[in-house]
């Protein structure tokens, strides 16, 4: 099955710097490549997705970019905020419409120093 | 739209017993999932269903049932409830093609 790689497991800058995640997939069918956000307390929300159709997505100061030859994914998060601060998820599915059956990475606690 | 929505949210259930998480959802999605995440972990999924009457196993099913009558419930029992099954829970919904929702999670504790 698939297997997903996140890192780094923490991750802390300073408000107004950049912030990047990467995450590697083991099984190269895999064609759909969401991320979550996850607030203490709270189920995991979308930030931003990106199909195997598309090298790079781009929504406001967030952005994610897809290598297929070399398997792997990053966030990038630009004139970070304090309201930044939670838990990252990637994740990749193969499903037959993208999103059924989503592997999961471990994980990146986001923390923006004031 | 209240979205997706599970009760309890919190439950402590002895070593044996067994319990059923809620989940329902009013966006009108066919598919639904189960997941838990475990402390410092990702979520895994534990069931899915692409409609009523239709499920199917994810990568952690065994101590779980579930059922998909309606299109908006998507329950999940535990039969026999075990240190091991300790975790946070997760349902979600999503149209073919298009993002999962999750609800708000239910967090379990078997002692």
């Amino acid at each position: 099955g698939e297997n997903v790689e996140q890192h780094p497991s923490t991750l802390s800058v300073q408000e107004g710097d950049s912030a990047v995640i990467k995450c590697t997939y083991s099984d190269s069918a895999s064609n759909y490549f969401p991320w979550y956000k996850q607030e203490l307390g709270k189920g995991p929300q979308l930030i931003i997705d990106i199909r195997s159709n598309v090298g790079e997505k781009k929504d406001q100061r967030i952005a994610v970019t897809l290598n297929k030859t070399a398997k792997h994914f990053s966030l990038h998060i630009t004139e970070t905020q304090p309201e930044d601060s939670a838990v990252y998820f990637c994740a990749a599915s193969n499903g037959n419409f993208g999103n059924e059956k989503l592997t999961f990475g471990t994980g990146t606690r986001l923390t923006i120093i004031p | 739209n209240a979205g997706v929505t599970q009760t309890p949210k919190f439950r402590i259930l002895k070593i044996g017993q067994s319990m059923t998480l809620q989940c329902a959802q009013d966006m009108n999605h066919n598919y639904m999932y189960w997941y838990r995440q475990d402390p410092g972990m990702g979520l895994k999924l534990i069931y899915y269903s692409v409609g009523a009457g239709i499920t199917d196993k994810g990568e952690v099913p065994n101590g779980y049932n579930v059922s998909r009558s309606t299109t908006e419930d998507f329950p999940l029992r535990l039969e026999l409830a075990a240190p091991s099954q300790t975790s946070v829970y997760f349902c979600a919904s999503s149209r073919p093609g298009y993002e999962q929702y999750f609800g708000p999670g239910t967090r379990l504790t078997v002692t």
